[in-house]
């Protein structure tokens, strides 16, 4: 069975700070690891998409790493911003746009 | 270039009653999947249409249904409501062929669902 899972589940940082946001996963075949993106009451805006066969993805001030062999990703976020803050999710796809999501973080990053 | 529209954004229904959601994916995009959000159980994965075949399916009982027009629009039912199917329900789009996979996926803003 698959499963996602997200820590830490709540975050809270001063502006300014360097975070990084855990997601494993138990079934290696997976086809791609997607982060979202979600503000409160809102639907989910995708982050970065990392394939299977890669390694890692960058966006910005953002910086996403997959190790299938391991279970893991991580999501890290340079030089965080207050409008970083919102719940940051991770999704593992096993079949045609099939994800299984972890439960999320929630960053709140300080003025 | 259009994002994932649902319709409608809100609603609010009484227990018994049945509902339909819809969702226009992105131009282009064949595949659509549905999820339910909620508190406890976090984001699930309904079902999934490509070419208006369903061609997944989540562990929801038979009251959840769906379908997929020739213009890859989809609309999910509810039938029977029950107090706890009150949630986010999510749609997303991708293009998604039969190969090869790693496509990303766009998810709408959701359809608030209240069952009261």
């Amino acid at each position: 069975k698959q499963e996602v899972t997200q820590i830490p589940a709540a975050l809270s940082v001063p502006e300014g700070e360097n975070l990084v946001l855990n997601c494993s996963f138990t079934d290696s075949a997976i086809y791609n690891l997607q982060w979202f993106r979600q503000d409160p009451g809102k639907g989910l805006t995708s982050l970065l998409l990392i394939q299977s066969s890669q390694r890692e993805q960058t966006s910005g001030r953002l910086n996403a790493s997959l190790d299938k062999s391991s279970g893991r990703s991580t999501l890290y976020i340079a030089a965080s911003q207050p409008g970083d803050s919102a719940t940051y999710l991770c999704a593992g796809e096993y079949n045609f746009n099939k994800f299984y999501f972890g439960s999320g973080t929630k960053l709140n990053v300080k003025p | 270039k259009a994002g994932v529209t649902q319709t409608p954004r809100y609603l609010i229904k009484t227990r018994g009653q049945q509902v339909t959601l819809s969702c226009s994916p992105i131009s282009g995009h064949r595949s659509v999947s549905w999820y339910q959000q909620t508190p406890g159980q976090g984001l699930q994965f309904l079902f999934e249409y490509f070419s208006e075949t369903q061609r997944n399916k989540g562990n929801f009982p038979g009251r959840f249904s769906g379908r997929q027009f020739s213009n890859s629009r989809s609309e999910m039912n509810v039938s029977t409501l029950e107090l706890g199917d009150s949630a986010l329900y999510l749609c997303a789009s991708s293009l998604a062929q039969t190969t090869p996979r790693g496509t990303e996926a766009f998810f709408g803003q959701g359809t608030r669902l209240t069952v009261v």
